[in-house]
């Protein structure tokens, strides 16, 4: 199951700043949480991920709290093509990995850019 | 670049048959992955791959087989088609293990399978 809680779905105007929040309440102090977005009819794509500190990159921010219990993906200003799934994701033990770890998905929250 | 090359985009099989389906990287990534996603889901795991010549099974391996013969390569095999496996599927790479600082997953278009 997946280690995260996302809202189903978000409404957003365009040109605005969008917060997708996501609750990890279990998560452990070496899980990097990492975020992801699919747009539709296409495979998903990485956003941004973060361990404790705040991260900026050319598509977005990640905001983590200081208890890391949950964070905030951050679109500065969204346009039409952000709409999409955003999914927030932690890894979990998995024993068959060689890495002992692998990405759980949840169902994500589908973000909807209103014109 | 090209990335994550996946074959066919679409496909409709009968129940009982059999298919490849066709996943290539150009980015000399290490670790190769084929994921399902069913509507409205997550992606699930079904084989992994972390070198040429090494695989091993995810969360969902029924009804599937793959090999890794190349760097490059990572087929998924589907024997006996039944319509639980109608779905879209995702082949993955990356550099790194999933997870790890290092482990940003880069992913193909998908190939969308209806059994009938």
């Amino acid at each position: 199951d997946a280690k995260t809680t996302q809202p189903n779905s978000m409404e957003s105007n365009e040109e605005e700043p969008v917060h997708l929040p996501c609750n990890h309440s279990t998560i452990s102090g070496t899980d990097y949480i990492h975020w992801y977005r699919q747009l539709p009819s296409q495979g998903p794509e990485y956003v941004i991920h973060g361990l404790t500190s705040n991260v900026n990159n050319r598509m977005a921010s990640l905001a983590i709290a200081e208890d890391r219990k949950s964070s905030t993906l951050i679109l500065h200003r969204a346009t039409l093509r952000d709409a999409a799934v955003y999914y927030c994701i932690l890894r979990d033990y998995f024993s068959g990995m060689d890495s002992n770890y692998q990405l759980i998905w949840g169902a994500g929250t589908k973000l909807i850019i209103k014109p | 670049n090209a990335g994550v090359t996946q074959t066919p985009k679409f496909r409709i099989l009968k129940i009982g048959q059999s298919m490849t389906l066709q996943c290539t990287q150009d980015m000399n990534h290490n670790y190769m992955y084929w994921y399902r996603q069913d509507p409205g889901m997550g992606l699930k795991l079904i084989y992994y791959s972390v070198g040429a010549g090494i695989t091993d099974k995810g969360e969902v391996p029924n009804g599937y087989n793959v090999s890794r013969s190349t760097t490059e390569d990572f087929p998924l095999r589907l024997e006996l088609a039944a319509p639980s496996q109608t779905s879209v599927y995702f082949c993955a790479s990356s550099y790194g293990g999933q997870g790890a600082r290092t482990g940003e997953l880069f992913f193909g278009e998908g190939s969308r399978l209806t059994v009938l």
